[in-house]
């Protein structure tokens, strides 16, 4: 049972669509958050969410939103696809208060904006 | 301002032998969390070793161990007898406030055999 799974894997798409990447942890946790990783390996904090709640918007584009419909649920929609837009995102979830700190990472989505 | 900064970009390594990766953050909290991550060329990002910064006492986990000095923000890791598999990004990262986790921009590592 994959603990931090995110759909799709891959993902090419033009200049202007709009996407969605899906994601949902079994593990319980109340806190989950998208990572983008960009061309150079940088993994920069797009969002994080706690039982539902934005916690933390990182100056993303209006482009991006993410939605919550359930603390196990957090999805990430995107509008009007530029070619910066092309990266890895990642989702992780984690407990805010208690356990061991760390982020259970889902695989990754590749995005390809052409 | 950088909160986690990895000073090695590129890192290579003999099999076997022992290797350093260097890790300094940035923070005016006395309790946090550091962590290394790797990601080895599947992308999956994997949980190598944690540290609670109450603790004195470094991190050990088999092969993997950090130097961890509070004073001077330092968290570095340790490889011993490293192996092939080994060869991945390793990703320093800092457990700013409860629902933010902040990554340096990683170190490559390469294992000749």
């Amino acid at each position: 049972d994959t603990a931090v799974s995110q759909t799709p894997k891959y993902l090419v798409t033009q200049m202007g669509n709009d996407k969605s990447i899906k994601c949902e942890q079994n593990l319980g946790h109340d806190t989950m958050y998208w990572y983008k990783q960009d061309s150079k390996k940088f993994l920069k904090i797009m969002f994080s969410y706690n039982n539902k709640e934005l916690i933390i918007n990182e100056t993303v584009p209006n482009r991006f939103s993410p939605k919550s419909p359930d603390k196990a649920h957090l999805n990430l929609h995107i509008n009007s696809l530029e070619l910066g837009d092309s990266a890895v995102y990642f989702c992780a979830s984690s407990w805010t208060a208690t356990g061991t700190g760390e982020l259970f990472f889902g695989e990754g989505s590749r995005l390809t904006v052409l | 301002a950088q909160t986690v900064t990895q000073s090695q970009p590129e890192m290579s390594v003999q099999e076997a032998e022992t290797v350093t990766l260097s890790c300094t953050y940035d923070t005016s909290e006395s309790d946090y969390y550091l962590f290394w991550y790797k990601q080895p060329p599947s992308r999956q990002m994997i949980l190598v070793i944690r540290q609670e910064a109450y603790k004195q006492q470094n991190a050990t986990e088999n092969r993997f161990s950090v130097n961890f000095q509070k004073a001077a923000k330092s968290f570095s890791l340790k490889i011993s007898d490293s192996q092939l598999g080994d060869a991945a990004m390793y990703f320093c990262a800092y457990r700013r406030g409860l629902n933010d986790m902040r990554f340096g921009a990683g170190t490559r590592l390469t294992v000749k055999p």
